[in-house]
């Protein structure tokens, strides 16, 4: 069946630098949307990404989708204190009707 | 608008005893997901609902777990008996129309299990 893996599983930065994490399908995708979930919270929808190659800016945060659509990555530059939570990738497979959802990325940033 | 609302926010039950799950979701969303995260993991989905109807439940557990949506509005989620292994937060979100659409969560169910 269809899995979405994400990597790394957890990343330490010190504020002011940058941070990516990594989404990858084992099938093809007719999307990706990107949750981020604070400790202690539930996660909260960031975006969506559907075309193939698609770049997409929210502010400080920037997200792709691979041209073949089985991957994708969320990049944050000049990581603030704000930014520590857990970002999970979420899959819509082609053809299918449900989400999958990765693992996850703890980001700690310390000050 | 009003969110994703859910109860109990804790539970805390024996295993082999029975526990209920509330969720209301946002008004006049058609989908709606029941999510199981265990520590340090991903929502895993266990049924979702489109309207009053299964779209999917391929991973509940339908030996102790059942759900359902009546009227296509509010559902409940049921563990009969529970396990260790159920200890986790249960999740429930909406979104508007499909999974096409953003998810929005509730701030969940945290069951433990002695």
């Amino acid at each position: 069946g269809q899995q979405v893996m994400q990597i790394p599983q957890y990343q330490h930065v010190q504020e002011g630098e940058d941070f990516t994490t990594y989404c990858n399908s084992s099938t093809t995708l007719s999307n990706i949307q990107w949750y981020k979930q604070r400790p202690g919270g539930h996660p909260v929808f960031l975006i969506q990404l559907v075309k193939s190659g698609e770049v997409k800016k929210q502010k400080r945060l920037t997200f792709q989708f691979g041209e073949a659509k089985k991957n994708s990555s969320l990049h944050i530059t000049a990581t603030q204190t704000t930014d520590v939570g857990t970002y999970f990738c979420a899959g819509r497979g082609s053809g299918g009707f449900k989400t999958i959802f990765g693992a996850g990325t703890r980001l700690f940033v310390k000050a | 608008e009003a969110g994703v609302a859910q109860s109990p926010r804790y539970k805390i039950i024996e295993k082999r005893q029975s526990v209920a799950f509330w969720c209301n979701p946002i008004s006049g969303h058609a989908t709606l997901y029941w999510y199981q995260q265990i520590l340090g993991q991903g929502p895993k989905l266990l049924i979702q609902f489109q309207n009053n109807g299964v779209v999917d439940d391929s991973q509940l557990p339908k030996d102790r777990f059942s759900a359902e949506r009546l009227k296509g509005v509010d559902s409940t989620l049921k563990i009969q008996p529970a396990k260790l292994e159920d200890s986790a937060v249960y999740l429930c979100a909406s979104s508007s129309t499909d999974s096409n659409q953003p998810q929005h969560f509730g701030d969940g169910t945290r069951l433990s299990i002695l």
